[in-house]
């Protein structure tokens, strides 16, 4: 079946770092990938998605990049601000399937 | 209007009572869907509703009754529920499968 695996959290920087939180899948087929992100207390809100290889997705300075060869679409920001403090979710639906299937959740905490 | 409302936020709900969680999209989407998640864990899927019938159920309890009455809103009836089923409830809808889906705040369910 379809599983998404991401890197253990928690993740603890400083503001202006560098970000990268890894995420791989397993699917068959050509899935879309999401990155979801929750602030505290909230609902899910889709930070950027990819529908193909190397499709590039972004969105508030997050970035990430479908890459079919390593199954993989890390997440990645250059510049992290204290706002960006939340759990990340990475995810994948296949196509004609309506279930989205979700990583385990990393989350960032960014200290000033 | 890109939002997906839930209603209520919080619930508080003993044992033997009977309460339902509303949630209502305005974007036109045919896929609606139903996920629980607990502290620090990804959401997991419930239910899925496409052009409002029932396509999917994961195997949920029967104290969990879904129902589409029309396109646009989608319940959760909710009955004999155990402290265990406490946790956040989150609605989201998608144009279609294989497209991006939207979620709700949730609501945050307490069973007593």
């Amino acid at each position: 079946g379809d599983s998404v695996t991401q890197m253990e959290g928690p993740v603890t920087l400083s503001e202006e770092a560098f970000l990268t939180i890894n995420c791989t899948y397993t699917a068959t087929g050509y899935p879309s990938l999401f990155w979801y992100v929750q602030y505290p207390g909230e609902g899910l809100q889709l930070l950027l998605k990819a529908t193909k290889a190397d499709d590039k997705g972004s969105n508030k300075g997050f970035e990430a990049t479908y890459r079919k060869e390593t199954t993989s679409f890390h997440l990645e920001k250059g510049s992290v601000q204290v706002s960006d403090s939340a759990v990340y979710f990475c995810a994948l639906r296949n196509f004609g399937n309506e279930k989205l299937t979700f990583g385990t959740g990393t989350r960032l905490t960014i200290i000033p | 209007d890109t939002e997906v409302t839930q209603t209520p936020k919080h619930l508080v709900m003993g044992m033997t009572n009977k309460k339902s969680l509303k949630c209502e999209q305005h974007m036109g989407h045919r896929a609606m869907y139903w996920y629980k998640q607990k502290a620090k864990k990804p959401p997991e899927l419930m239910f899925v509703y496409s052009y409002e019938k029932l396509s999917i159920n994961e195997s949920v309890p029967s104290r969990f009754s879904p129902e589409c009455p029309n396109s646009s809103l989608l319940n959760l009836h909710l009955h004999a529920l155990q402290p265990e089923d406490s946790a956040l409830y989150l609605c989201a809808s998608s144009l279609s499968e294989g497209q991006m889906a939207f979620f709700g705040q949730g609501t945050r369910l307490t069973v007593v």
